[in-house]
């Protein structure tokens, strides 16, 4: 079964702290996703990942970075958390074959005070 | 600009009765359909998927049907049973694509099956 392991699922932050948010994947996939989830919104994509090193923005990167040093992890980085930026973020890998399925990690949910 | 949407943010049945989840699609290029549920607390996990070049899917009580004239799919549960309330997603997939390895996400509709 493929795992996608988000290290924290909850986390509470102060307006202006630089936060980490870090995702390990066990099956060798080329593809890394960040998205958020927000209620009425669904899941929106943040930054993609198709390569060690590459990355590309997704429909709502302000605020954002990115980092992908190694294959099988995907790090997120809010350089001064807002309080806009509570939500859920949900990590994902795929090898983008056939119908790109996506295997979703369990969530970190990112309170910003 | 929103390329899949998902008109009804919620829908309640009764338990044994069919579900119907709805999603509508604006971006000819998509090639594949996929539909998601998802617990309170937990990530999305898949649960069906259909190619634009079929245009039923099934697998046990879920079946994906596609209209591709109308740029309409729906997600058929039957029946349905209590642990199936949890909220759906339709995504979509362009693999011909300049950024082929996304998936579009609808806002998802919250399904609650009543005992």
């Amino acid at each position: 079964d493929v795992k996608v392991t988000q290290s924290s699922r909850y986390l509470v932050k102060r307006t202006g702290e630089k936060v980490f948010l870090e995702c390990v994947q066990d099956m060798d996939h080329e593809n890394m996703f960040w998205y958020r989830q927000d209620p009425g919104l669904g899941l929106r994509l943040i930054y993609f990942s198709y390569d060690v090193k590459m990355k590309e923005k997704g429909d709502i990167p302000e605020g954002y970075s990115v980092s992908r040093e190694k294959k099988e992890r995907f790090s997120l980085i809010l350089e001064s958390a807002s309080t806009n930026q509570t939500s859920m973020y949900l990590c994902a890998s795929g090898d983008g074959a056939g119908a790109n399925v996506l295997t979703f990690g369990a969530g970190s949910r990112l309170t910003v005070l | 600009d929103q390329q899949v949407k998902q008109n009804s943010p919620s829908l309640s049945v009764q338990e044994g009765r069919i579900s119907i989840l709805n999603c509508d699609y604006t971006n000819s290029m998509f090639d594949y359909f996929l539909w998601y549920k998802k617990y309170p607390a937990e990530g999305p996990t898949f649960l069906i998927s259909i190619s634009s070049i079929k245009d039923k899917n099934e697998d046990g009580r879920f079946t994906v049907f596609l209209n591709k004239s109308a740029k309409h799919l729906s997600l058929h549960i039957v029946p349905s049973q209590p642990g199936d309330s949890a909220v759906y997603f339709c995504a979509a997939s362009d693999s011909g694509g300049g950024s082929n390895y996304k998936l579009t996400f609808g806002k998802g509709t919250l399904l609650t099956v009543n005992p």
